[in-house]
């Protein structure tokens, strides 16, 4: 198994809150993302990252930001939490840049409630 | 918006059976990849198969690609119970992101 550990596992919160989501590697790879996962929609990135303080937003980014201070910490925030951000966090790492042909690896995922 | 779509999205089948998931997409790729999903876990990935690649294999997995249909198939031979999961087919966005489709659910019965 990849290297890939998030936190917390689970978590209940209540709406307007701030949530902070971790994710650490072992594997000192450049390139991590932040996907969720819901019923009818798949896995839809949220950010991603291609090295410490470089992030870029994927197609739901809003009402989440993101921060990167070391390779090995990709951390997800969820400034004022809302019942639609309940989901599946999953976090992934990759050598490279995933469309030249690499992998990437995913955490065990983090399950967020608002309520 | 979703570049990789598979059909179905549910398959039953008996312990032994082979089990077939197919996977479109819109946009022209480099590579395609498969990964699988147990209930309450994260995605592992199964095999990655480039443009130039008709057909690849994987112990009991099968894969092929057919770029002028822009569209994949996975094949698991003599299915077994603990390959019950979910399986996504992931593509290239043309902005250069990973895009999953929202997958097949397998369910082998024993």
């Amino acid at each position: 198994d990849a290297g890939i550990t998030q936190s917390p596992r689970h978590k209940v919160t209540e709406t307007g809150t701030p949530v902070t989501l971790r994710c650490h590697q072992t594997e000192n790879h450049r390139y991590m993302y932040w996907y969720r996962q819901d019923p009818g929609h798949g896995l839809r990135l949220i950010h991603y990252s291609y090295g410490v303080k470089d992030t870029d937003k994927g197609e739901v980014s809003d009402g989440y930001s993101v921060s990167r201070s070391k390779t090995e910490d990709f951390l997800l925030t969820l400034e004022s939490a809302t019942s639609s951000q309940t989901s599946v966090y999953f976090c992934a790492i990759s050598e490279v840049r995933s469309p030249s042909g690499n992998t990437i690896y995913f955490g065990e995922g983090s399950w967020l409630t608002v309520v | 918006s979703q570049q990789g779509e598979e059909d179905p999205q549910a398959l039953s089948i008996q312990e032994g059976e082979n089990a077939t998931m197919n996977c479109s997409y819109k946009t022209s790729i480099n590579n395609l990849q498969w990964y699988r999903q147990n209930s309450g876990r994260g995605l592992v990935h199964l095999i990655l198969i480039r443009s130039n690649e008709r057909e690849k294999h994987s112990g009991r997995l099968r894969v092929t690609l057919d770029t002028s249909k822009k569209s994949s198939s996975l094949l698991i031979t003599a299915s077994r119970a603990a390959d019950t999961a979910s399986y996504f087919c992931a593509t290239p966005s043309n902005t250069g992101k990973l895009i999953f489709g929202q997958g097949t659910t397998l369910q082998v019965k024993p």
